[in-house]
């Protein structure tokens, strides 16, 4: 089916350093997130991201965080800086439907983020 | 707002059995839709499947099926004759039908299979 691609798999930086965590959606979606789990537990929404656009963010999606997908590159999660509580999987997805749609959504592998 | 309640954290049933998770919903929408995704030992995320909520029949495929029960705002996922394979974490998610694209997740249900 199709893939979405995250880059790193995995990546180590000390606290207060910038991460930025990259993704690669399918190629003709619309729609793009990002979750954040810790522990293989429960998948929180950070943001979603639409023509050029934030759509929707948590409370999870702090100053610290932002969102680009210039010229139809990657689709990035920036963090700066990083805290502690920032260590977790980041998970990328991508939707076909933009609104009216159904959300299904299709996921990359993750990318997780060990902040020391 | 929308919310999405897994109470089972961890099931366990014998290899080609069924086995049924719950799930329930929160929302104001009078159109949402409603999904499984399973989780792997990998990490790997898979949409598994959806149910719209205007549709009344339940949907199925191949081995799944959900029991959507819309008075009792549930969806409740049935996997019959169940293999090592399915051993995973199985996530509840939902999406409102209008004004958002944003998805929530429940917390999971951990199913293990045993030989």
């Amino acid at each position: 089916g199709p893939k979405v691609l995250q880059i790193p798999s995995h990546q180590i930086i000390d606290m207060g350093q910038m991460v930025t965590l990259n993704c690669d959606p399918v190629s003709n979606h619309l729609y793009f997130y990002w979750y954040k789990q810790i522990l293989g537990q429960q998948m929180e929404f950070l943001v979603n991201f639409y023509n050029g656009k934030v759509m929707e963010k948590s409370k999870l999606f702090k100053d610290q965080f932002s969102v680009e997908r210039p010229d139809g590159s990657y689709f990035t999660l920036k963090i700066q800086p990083t805290a502690l509580e920032d260590s977790a999987v980041y998970f990328c997805a991508s939707s076909p439907y933009g609104r009216g749609g159904t959300g299904q959504l299709y996921f990359g592998e993750g990318s997780k983020l060990t902040v020391l | 707002a929308q919310k999405v309640t897994q109470t089972q954290t961890s099931i366990s049933v014998m290899e080609k059995t069924t086995v049924t998770m719950d799930c329930v919903y929160e929302t104001r929408d009078s159109s949402y839709f409603l999904f499984w995704y399973k989780q792997t030992a990998s990490g790997e995320i898979v949409f598994l499947i959806r149910q719209d909520s205007y549709k009344k029949e339940n949907a199925t495929e191949g081995h799944y099926s959900l029991n959507f029960q819309k008075p009792k705002s549930s969806i409740g996922l049935i996997i019959t004759a169940t293999q090592i394979e399915d051993s995973a974490v199985y996530f509840c998610a939902m999406r409102e039908g209008s004004n958002t694209n944003k998805v929530v997740f429940g917390t999971g249900t951990r199913l293990q299979v045993l030989p």
